[in-house]
């Protein structure tokens, strides 16, 4: 079984500044998924960035990008030019290639807070 | 195009009684996910079902607890004889086609309080 873990429940930043949050998994697959979701005050998962295994190159999306160190089992996300709404939990996610590809293993968020 | 669309969005519920949780996935998507978020927790997975069809309930409780997708209209998650435990966000997701890796949209989730 696949877990996440996030080890930072909470975090702040301020505004416009860089920040970096954590997560590590623990798989046997070799193939899979990882995904950032962002769960704002509104509650609604949206996804951030996905990335596959197979590729060695760092997903990016604006201002958000990723550090996956695949070796380390790690799946950081960076945040640059921090924004009033990037305020939210976030969720590191997991899904293994093949099978049952639908279930997303989540871990169990980190809180950021941006301060302006 | 409007994204996934659950209601209702906060539902109160006293111990013993029923529970209906709806679902309309986005236009053109078949397959749907539902998802169970307990406070402090990240969410897990409960069932996938595609139209008239489940595919995969491997994460649903065994009693009180069922699901379906019809022909026409919401998916509804069903939970019978509610109980404390039970309090919860409940999510659904959706997806057009279910090939892996794809991405999963979600809706903003069903607040259930169990009193």
């Amino acid at each position: 079984a696949q877990t996440v873990t996030q080890s930072q429940p909470e975090m702040s930043v301020q505004e416009a500044e860089t920040v970096t949050l954590s997560c590590t998994y623990d798989t046997s697959e070799s193939n899979y998924y990882l995904f950032w979701y962002k769960q704002p005050p509104s509650r609604q998962m949206i996804l951030v960035i996905r990335q596959e295994a197979y590729k060695q190159q760092n997903a990016t999306e604006n201002r958000f990008s990723v550090n996956f160190q695949k070796a380390a089992k790690s799946f950081s996300l960076k945040i640059s030019d921090s924004q009033l709404g990037d305020t939210a939990m976030y969720f590191c996610a997991f899904m293994k290639e093949g099978g049952s590809n639908y279930k997303l293993t989540f871990g169990k968020g980190t809180l950021l807070t941006v301060n302006p | 195009n409007a994204g996934v669309m659950q209601n209702p969005r906060h539902l109160v519920r006293r111990r013993g009684q029923e529970a209906r949780l709806r679902c309309s996935p986005m236009k053109g998507h078949s397959h749907v996910y539902w998802y169970r978020q307990l406070p402090e927790e990240g969410l897990k997975f409960m069932v996938y079902l595609q139209k008239e069809n489940i595919i995969d309930e491997s994460g649903m409780p065994k009693e009180r607890f069922s699901a379906e997708f019809p022909k026409e209209g919401p998916s509804i998650l069903r939970i019978q004889q509610v109980v404390r435990g039970d309090s919860a966000a409940y999510f659904c997701a959706s997806s057009p086609t279910g090939l892996e890796g794809e991405k999963l949209f979600f809706g903003s989730g069903t607040q259930l309080s169990v009193l």
